[in-house]
């Protein structure tokens, strides 16, 4: 079946400017993260959405960041006011439940590659 | 806080050969996942291999498999046969009650022909 997809691939925006990611988790998964990849700091956690629950924002690096999940599919990352250390590939990644006592395996798209110039 | 290391940041093995990366972590809770992920230059971050802290079988997929270590809080993941498209960063990631997985820096493993 379809995997985790992602879009943009590729995103090249100024400094000020607002960003929106998007994903699409596997179909029928319940919960979905999204992480950052960056040369500094590595694969960091951003949020997390589990089916009807309050999101876990603990991860969000500023008030710049945030997250919807519309319908518990598809999810938007919006990033406003970009700076250039925001420049980092942004990867989804969804489970079929979610939670270390259920099948909490990720699955993840392809990411999203933000440069801020 | 968890925290995941893989001390070795680049490997190298010869096609066919055998190769073990290493990742150590520091966690108190006694119930955890731990994960090897894969990350070829496509950066799709493709599972691996997963290993349920309870279980004291190391898990195992064709040819990669794990020593898992837990008093220890060890978890090596060795390929055997090494083939050229497993050529990739490799990630080492734990995972706790809080659903984030957290990962390690990463190896660069690079097969040679």
């Amino acid at each position: 079946g379809a995997g985790v997809s992602q879009s943009p691939s590729n995103k090249v925006t100024e400094k000020g400017k607002d960003v929106e990611l998007r994903c699409d988790p596997i179909s029928g998964h319940t919960a979905l993260y999204w992480y950052r990849q960056s040369l500094g700091q590595g694969l960091e956690f951003l949020i997390y959405f589990q089916g009807n629950s309050a999101p876990d924002k603990s991860g969000l690096p500023s008030d710049r960041f945030s997250a919807e999940r519309t319908g518990g599919s598809v999810s938007t990352l919006t990033i406003q006011r970009t700076q250039q250390e925001d420049s980092a590939v942004y990867l989804c990644a969804s489970s079929p439940q979610g939670g270390a006592s259920g099948e909490n395996t990720q699955y993840f798209g392809p990411g999203t590659r933000l440069t801020v110039l | 806080a968890q925290t995941v290391t893989q001390s070795q940041p680049e490997m190298s093995v010869q096609e066919a050969e055998t190769v073990t990366l290493s990742c150590t972590y520091d966690t108190s809770e006694s119930d955890y996942y731990l994960f090897w992920y894969k990350q070829p230059p496509s950066r799709q971050m493709i599972l691996v291999i997963r290993q349920e802290a309870y279980k004291q079988q190391n898990a195992t997929e064709n040819r990669f498999s794990v020593n898992f270590q837990k008093a220890a809080k060890s978890f090596s993941l060795k390929i055997s046969d090494s083939q050229l498209g497993d050529a990739a960063m490799y990630f080492c990631a734990w995972e706790g009650g809080s659903e984030k997985l957290v990962f390690g820096k990463g190896t660069k493993l690079t097969v040679n022909p």
